[in-house]
């Protein structure tokens, strides 16, 4: 079964710094991921997704992932966090067969003034 | 400006009633998920549907919830009767299936369910 991991339950990171939120991922086959963010008492959003192509994917509000295939992983960047970055971070990944999505369990990102 | 509309935003009941959540995806999406997250299990997914049939429903404890797409417009899950482990938010998610692979899925704003 396809799976992503999300090491660390809480990144800190002072404004203007640049971030990392780290995911893996475990799949058969060829790997479709994504990153959504959870504002507090908001539904998920839509972030970036790796389908295919660039290894470096630019997506919503200044964050980009890179896709490593060598060490399975598909960190979440930016280079210069704002103090509205801190919210929930998922990563995800597209189930096989019926194309659900697989959720990690979340990184906490809370950006300091 | 095209969204996920889910019904209620919060519901408070009591143990033993019946609770129903209503969902309307995205006009011309064909896959609907229902997703609950609590602080202790995270983001579990409950059930989904692809052209109004169900897909997977393994996630859901059958004895007491049921999901079902009645049209195209409206998804409902129901829980009945509540338990207050059911306590939690309950997401509706659509998506576009197509092909080999689907895009994206857009969430709802979410059902904060409490039950006493």
């Amino acid at each position: 079964a396809q799976s992503v991991a999300q090491p660390e339950d809480q990144v800190n990171v002072a404004e203007g710094n640049p971030l990392t939120v780290k995911c893996t991922y475990s799949v058969s086959g060829n790997p479709y991921l994504f990153w959504y963010v959870q504002y507090p008492n908001r539904g998920l959003q839509f972030l970036l997704k790796y389908i295919t192509g660039d290894n470096l994917v630019k997506g919503s509000y200044g964050f980009e992932a890179e896709f490593n295939k060598s060490q399975t992983s598909f960190h979440l960047k930016k280079p210069s966090a704002l103090v509205s970055d801190s919210a929930l971070y998922f990563c995800a990944v597209r189930d096989t067969g019926f194309q659900k999505l697989v959720f990690g369990t979340g990184t906490r990102l809370l950006v300091s003034p | 400006d095209a969204r996920v509309t889910q019904t209620p935003r919060h519901k408070v009941t009591e143990m033993g009633q019946e609770v129903t959540m209503r969902c309307q995806p995205i006009l011309g999406h064909n896959t609907v998920f229902w997703y609950r997250q609590t602080m202790m299990q995270g983001l579990e997914l409950l059930a989904y549907f692809r052209n109004r049939a169900p897909l997977d429903d393994s996630g859901m404890p059958k004895d007491r919830f049921s999901a079902e797409m009645p049209d195209a417009t409206l998804a409902t899950l129901k829980i009945q009767p509540s338990e207050p482990r059911d306590s939690a938010v309950y997401f509706c998610a659509s998506g576009l299936y197509r092909g080999g692979a689907t895009g994206e899925l857009f969430f709802g704003e979410g059902s904060r369910l409490t039950v006493l």
